[in-house]
């Protein structure tokens, strides 16, 4: 089945610093990317809709400058979170939609910032 | 907008029994419902897809049903085992859109 592979698994970084996550889409085009983000013990809130090509679509309430997304190829999207601080701490997860055959998620990334 | 419930939030069962998750959803029209399983520290593992014109799908010992008209998923897990301890979330979506409303989950614990 259709795998996006998300990279790192884990990062720790230093307040203030840059952290950049990668979804890739391995067997499959993936014109349109998911980013959400999770909190312990809670479900996924949607941050933003990254399309190929075009600029992304943010939720209310979520920071454009802070969370830069990118989606240069149809195989490659990519999550900067920009000015890291430990409220930023989080797990994060992309997904793909596969037309009528669902949604296929990433790993997801567990970003700590001390 | 459409709201995702899922009942119970917690549950432990020992190894054998069979598990009954809940999801219900205000807005009936829908495109499609999909179940996930989630481990710790991981990211979702799509279990079931069941498309608006379907009532269940099966896979093994998983059965997901889809109530449309009432707003209502079930998802059996038959003869739990200890490896089946995860939390499963409830995704639909909507018919007029991609972006999935998920529910908060059902998380599982089977006692060996």
């Amino acid at each position: 089945g259709a795998v996006v592979s998300q990279h790192p698994s884990w990062v720790i970084c230093k307040s203030g610093t840059s952290v950049k996550i990668e979804c890739r889409s391995l067997d499959f085009q993936a014109t349109t990317m998911f980013w959400y983000r999770q909190f312990p013990k809670q479900s996924l809130m949607l941050m933003a809709t990254s399309n190929e090509g075009s600029k992304a679509t943010y939720e209310q309430g979520v920071e454009k400058d802070k969370f830069l997304i990118n989606h240069a190829s149809l195989t490659l999207s990519t999550l900067t979170v920009t000015s890291a601080h430990p409220e930023d701490s989080s797990f994060y997860i992309c997904s793909a939609p596969q037309g009528t055959a669902g949604y296929t998620f990433g790993s997801g990334t567990r970003l700590t910032v001390v | 907008k459409q709201e995702v419930t899922q009942i119970p939030a917690a549950l432990s069962v020992p190894e054998g029994e069979n598990l009954v998750l809940n999801c219900s959803f205000t807005d009936s029209a829908i495109y499609n419902l999909q179940w996930f399983r989630q481990d710790p520290g991981k990211g979702l593992t799509s279990l079931l897809l069941i498309q608006s014109s379907q009532r269940e799908q099966t896979s093994g010992r998983l059965n997901a049903s889809l109530d449309k008209s009432s707003g209502r998923s079930t998802l059996y897990i038959a003869a739990s085992q200890p490896g089946d301890s995860a939390t499963y979330l409830c995704a639909v979506r909507p018919g007029g859109n991609n972006r999935l409303a998920f529910g908060k989950g059902n998380q599982v614990v089977v006692i060996p």
